[in-house]
């Protein structure tokens, strides 16, 4: 069982938007601002698309963007392109015995 | 270009040792931490450890202490991830990736990811 809970999948057409779920506790997302999100296409390794809950990495479309509300964070993107379609991960500080916990992973359709 | 070129592929045997390597360039390897996440085979995310290049000091998930040890060499910038006695149950891809320490000033997150390693264990 994942530390932080994501929706199993999401869908949406092309130039909608959506948002992503990250619920956690108030040992980690509720507690910090250290929410980062990860964007994963088949067989290739993750890239950092949010850090600090909504700030973006260099050269990361701003159509991504993230937030925070109590002990839940949301990865919203708006104008969805079919390249968007992936797994997305959130993550963030724990103050529990680890210092890192992962999401299950969400997987966004773009239909 | 600031990357991080992880080993190849390793097929092995259960009970066997095995040692795969992270090699940073680009950057001042000493500077950042560096972690490694496990992802089995259409599953998610799981955060194994870090280690801090300067000083060794590593930090190891709960689920990984004991099972795997993390390791580097900073005098030819790469970090390992070592097990002395491999498990069919180890099969996976692992990632090496750059980590910003919570609170040090940047992104407190894992910026730079390596390509992976898949690690097969099988008899």
């Amino acid at each position: 069982q994942s530390a932080l809970t994501q929706p199993a999948s999401v869908s949406g057409s092309p130039g909608q938007s959506i948002t992503i779920s990250c619920t956690g506790t108030s040992s980690d997302v509720g507690g910090y601002n250290y929410v980062s999100w990860y964007q994963q296409h088949p067989g290739k390794a993750p890239k950092l698309m949010i850090y600090d809950v909504s700030n973006r990495p260099s050269g990361v479309s701003n159509r991504f963007s993230g937030s925070k509300s109590g002990n839940t964070a949301s990865l919203t993107i708006s104008g969805l392109q079919t390249e968007d379609e992936a797994d997305y991960y959130c993550s963030s500080y724990t103050s529990n015995n680890a210092l890192v916990v992962f999401g299950g992973g969400t997987k966004l359709t773009v239909l | 270009e600031v990357q991080l070129v992880q080993s190849g592929a390793e097929v092995k045997k259960p009970g066997e040792s095995l040692k795969i390597s992270c090699k940073g360039s680009g950057y001042r390897f000493t500077t950042y931490w560096i972690g490694w996440v496990r992802q089995m085979a259409g599953k998610g995310l799981e955060w194994m450890g870090i280690i801090n290049p300067g000083d060794s000091d590593a930090r190891y998930s709960p689920s990984f202490q004991g099972q795997v040890t993390i390791s580097a060499d900073k005098s030819i910038s790469t970090a390992y991830l070592q097990w002395s006695s491999l498990k069919a149950s180890d099969t996976a891809m692992y990632y090496c990736a750059r980590f910003h320490y919570y609170g040090s000033g940047g992104t407190d997150a894992f910026d730079i990811w390596g390509q992976g390693t898949m690690v097969t264990v099988s008899s």
